[in-house]
C-alpha cells in the first residue's frame, strides 16, 4: 500500500517552455501534497505544500508564478515549471501525506532545461 | 544555521561491522523525527520513526536526546544492501505536518 506515481520520470526540454509533473496518490487519499526540489548532494526542499481544493503555500523565495500548483483531487497534484530554464533542472519530487507527518514519496521527476 | 544538520560521510563500513551517526536539530519544539533512506537518485524512503525512549526495528537503532537535540542511527551487521544515504528528518510544529530534511549521511559498506 501507499504507492505514490510521478510522471514523467524524466524530462528534457528547451529553455523558455513550460512542463507539466503529475504527482497521483494510487491506492489512498492525501489531503496534503507536498512538492520538494533536489539538487545534487543536498538536501530535499520543500517548495509548496498543496492543499485538495486550496490554493498552494509556497515556502520562502519560492515562485508561485513560476511553479504553478494545483490538486484537483484527494489523489492528484500538478506542479508546472513555467518557461523553465537551464537553472530550473533539477530533481523533482512529490510527496502525498494521509496523516500528519506521514509521507509517501512519488519516484521523482528529473528536469533538464537546455 | 542548518534546521538539521548532518555529517555528510562518507562513512566506510566493512561487511558486518556496526556504525553509528548523528544529526542535530535546531527548533527545541520540534516533536516527530525520522530517519529515511535515500538511494542514489531515488526518492526517499521511511526507514523508521525515532521515538522519545529510543527504538529498535531489526539490525537498526534510533535514539534521541531532546536535551542535546540530536538524534541517532546505528547498523548493526552491516550488510552490502544498506550502502545508502541516511536522511535525518523532523517534523515542524506548523499544522500541515511539514518535513525538513537534512542533507543526509552517505553509508558505504564495503566487502
Amino acid at each position: 500500500g501507499a504507492v505514490v506515481s510521478q510522471h514523467p520520470s524524466w524530462v528534457i526540454c528547451k529553455s523558455g517552455t513550460s512542463v507539466k509533473i503529475e504527482c497521483r496518490s494510487l491506492d489512498f487519499q492525501a489531503t496534503t501534497m507536498f512538492w520538494y526540489r533536489q539538487f545534487p548532494k543536498q538536501s530535499l526542499m520543500l517548495m509548496a505544500t498543496s492543499n485538495e481544493g486550496s490554493k498552494a503555500t509556497y515556502e520562502q523565495g519560492v515562485e508561485k508564478d513560476k511553479f504553478l500548483i494545483n490538486h484537483a483531487s484527494l489523489t492528484l497534484s500538478t506542479l508546472t515549471v513555467t518557461s523553465a530554464h537551464p537553472e530550473d533542472s533539477s530533481f523533482y519530487i512529490c510527496s502525498a501525506s494521509p496523516r500528519l507527518y506521514e509521507q509517501y514519496f512519488g519516484p521523482g521527476t528529473r528536469l533538464t532545461v537546455t | 544555521r542548518k534546521e538539521v544538520e548532518q555529517d555528510p560521510g562518507p562513512f566506510n563500513v566493512p561487511e558486518g561491522a556496526t556504525v553509528a551517526f548523528n544529526c542535530t536539530y535546531s527548533n527545541s519544539a520540534s516533536q516527530s523525527f525520522f530517519w529515511y533512506r535515500q538511494d542514489c537518485r531515488k526518492e526517499p524512503k521511511l526507514l523508521m520513526s525515532v521515538y522519545s525512549s529510543g527504538n529498535e526495528d531489526g539490525r537498526f537503532t534510533a535514539q534521541l536526546n531532546r536535551a542535546s537535540q540530536y538524534i541517532s542511527l546505528l547498523i548493526r551487521d552491516s550488510k552490502l544492501s544498506d550502502s545508502a544515504t541516511y536522511l535525518c528528518v523532523v517534523g515542524t510544529t506548523d499544522s500541515w505536518g511539514k518535513l525538513q530534511f537534512g542533507a543526509g549521511t552517505q553509508v558505504v559498506v564495503t566487502p
